[in-house]
């Protein structure tokens, strides 16, 4: 099983809303990651977690705010986004480890729209 | 710092031919992974191919192999007898070592025609 899931599939928020996506795998990986992929460009990487810790923070503003309550779990709050914000968010995980098969398995997406 | 190149933002291939996207990548490191995604119109990521760098043998899955020229730094993917489910945005990747951040190349659009 290489499933990664995430919900909700689509959000609208405005832009003084709080909302979070939720992102979970059951593969057992231990490095979990949140993506921010505008139209017709590759994803861009906003921050890692590596064994429930967050280890790489791409300068993302603080209106994003990650959590990974457990190994399966990874959480984006929105809070106070704005309409540049809009795009699709995508979460990833891998096994990582020395040795470990490295490749990154993505879930399908939010597709968020700031109004 | 690692860069990845894809100098095609589109190719177009019509059903049952083969169609060869380029990717060429710098670095400096021994040890890295390379990698082939496939984002079709919804959305969804998928892995289409890994490479160890430390490979001479170059990868193949099913109708999808790469050519890995580690001296030359690229790394092509030849779709061969193309199908209309292969259209789609196709993403080079870059990872160093188990541990290093994914970078992508710009994508290459690819366009199936009956």
């Amino acid at each position: 099983d290489t499933e990664v899931t995430q919900t909700p599939k689509h959000l609208v928020m405005g832009m003084t809303n709080k909302k979070s996506l939720k992102c979970e795998q059951h593969m057992g990986h231990r490095a979990m990651y949140w993506y921010k992929q505008k139209a017709k460009k590759p994803p861009e990487l906003m921050f890692v977690y590596s064994y429930e810790k967050l280890s790489i923070n791409e300068s993302v503003p603080s209106r994003f705010s990650p959590e990974c309550p457990n190994s399966s779990l990874l959480n984006l709050h929105l809070h106070a986004l704005q309409p540049e914000d809009s795009a699709l968010y995508l979460c990833a995980s891998s096994q990582d480890g020395k040795g470990a098969p490295s490749e990154q398995y993505f879930g399908p997406g939010t597709r968020l729209t700031v109004t | 710092a690692q860069t990845v190149t894809q100098s095609q933002p589109e190719m177009s291939v019509q059903e049952a031919e083969t169609v060869t996207l380029s990717c060429t990548y710098d670095t400096s490191e021994s040890d890295y992974y390379l990698f082939w995604y496939k984002q079709p119109p919804s959305r969804q990521m998928i892995l289409v191919i890994r490479q160890e760098a430390y490979k001479q043998q170059n990868a193949t899955e099913n109708r999808f192999s790469v050519n890995f020229q580690k001296a030359a730094k690229s790394f092509s993917l030849k779709i061969s007898d193309s199908q209309l489910g292969d259209a789609a945005m196709y993403f080079c990747a870059y990872r160093r070592g188990s541990w290093g951040k994914l970078q992508f190349g710009a994508g290459t659009q690819v366009v199936v025609t009956p």
